[in-house]
């Protein structure tokens, strides 16, 4: 059983075009997050949901808009997308919110996204 | 603003020999530290936490320490495999930003058979 599975893998697309990722966890964590990781590997923050609750937004474009149906799942939906959305976007979960002495962050495999 | 780095870039050792990665980070005012481990085309997995009030943990051929005053972590590799060839990643949360987590830009080894 995948504990964090995210959806599509992969994901080629047309510039201005609008899309989804799915991610869901098995796990019973509270708090779910996005990162995108860039072509120089740096993984960066994205967005990060406690409890179905927005919490973190690192100043993402709000051509970027997570939803999270329920604690269990934390879509991200782009739209118009642009040649700089391409990279791999990584879904993430931990049991709070990030921050307590021994917190553990689970990954999804990732979906790298390509935007042409 | 937290930083974190990482130096090498990339290493490449024969197998067998001992592993030495190294993370070093801005702002000591952190909670905790984690490497992860990412293979390429998948996700990242956690190996090791070491809480702020720690010095070390270890799991199996792998051992983690953390200076927080030189904001420094090393993560030791004992006797290389050519299965532990990926990428390694530190991270720590910055309690006075949201506890978000930040990443050092990893270390790619190579371990050669």
């Amino acid at each position: 059983d995948t504990a964090v599975s995210q959806t599509p893998k992969y994901l080629v697309t047309q510039m201005g075009n609008d899309k989804s990722i799915k991610c869901e966890q098995n796990l019973g964590h509270d708090t779910m997050y996005w990162y995108k990781q860039d072509s120089k590997k740096f993984l960066k923050i994205m967005f990060s949901y406690n409890n179905k609750e927005l919490i973190i937004n690192e100043t993402v474009p709000n051509r970027f808009s997570p939803k999270s149906p329920d604690k269990a799942h934390l879509n991200l939906h782009i739209n118009s997308l642009e040649l700089g959305d391409s990279a791999v976007y990584f879904c993430a979960s931990s049991l709070r919110y990030q921050g307590s002495l021994d917190e553990k962050l689970f990954f999804g495999s990732g979906t790298q996204l390509s935007v042409l | 603003k937290q930083e974190v780095t990482q130096i090498p870039a990339a290493l490449s050792v024969p197998e067998g020999e001992n592993l030495v990665l190294n993370c070093s980070f801005t702002d000591s005012a952190i909670y905790n530290l984690q490497w992860f481990r990412q293979d390429p085309g998948k996700g990242l997995t956690s190996l090791l936490l070491i809480q702020s009030s720690q010095r070390e943990q270890t799991s199996g051929r792998l051992n983690a320490s953390l200076d927080k005053s030189s904001g420094r972590s090393t993560l030791y590799i004992a006797a290389s495999q050519p299965g532990d060839s990926a990428t390694y990643l530190c991270a720590v949360p910055i309690k006075a930003a949201g506890n978000k987590l930040t990443f050092g830009g990893g270390t790619r080894v190579l371990v050669k058979p």
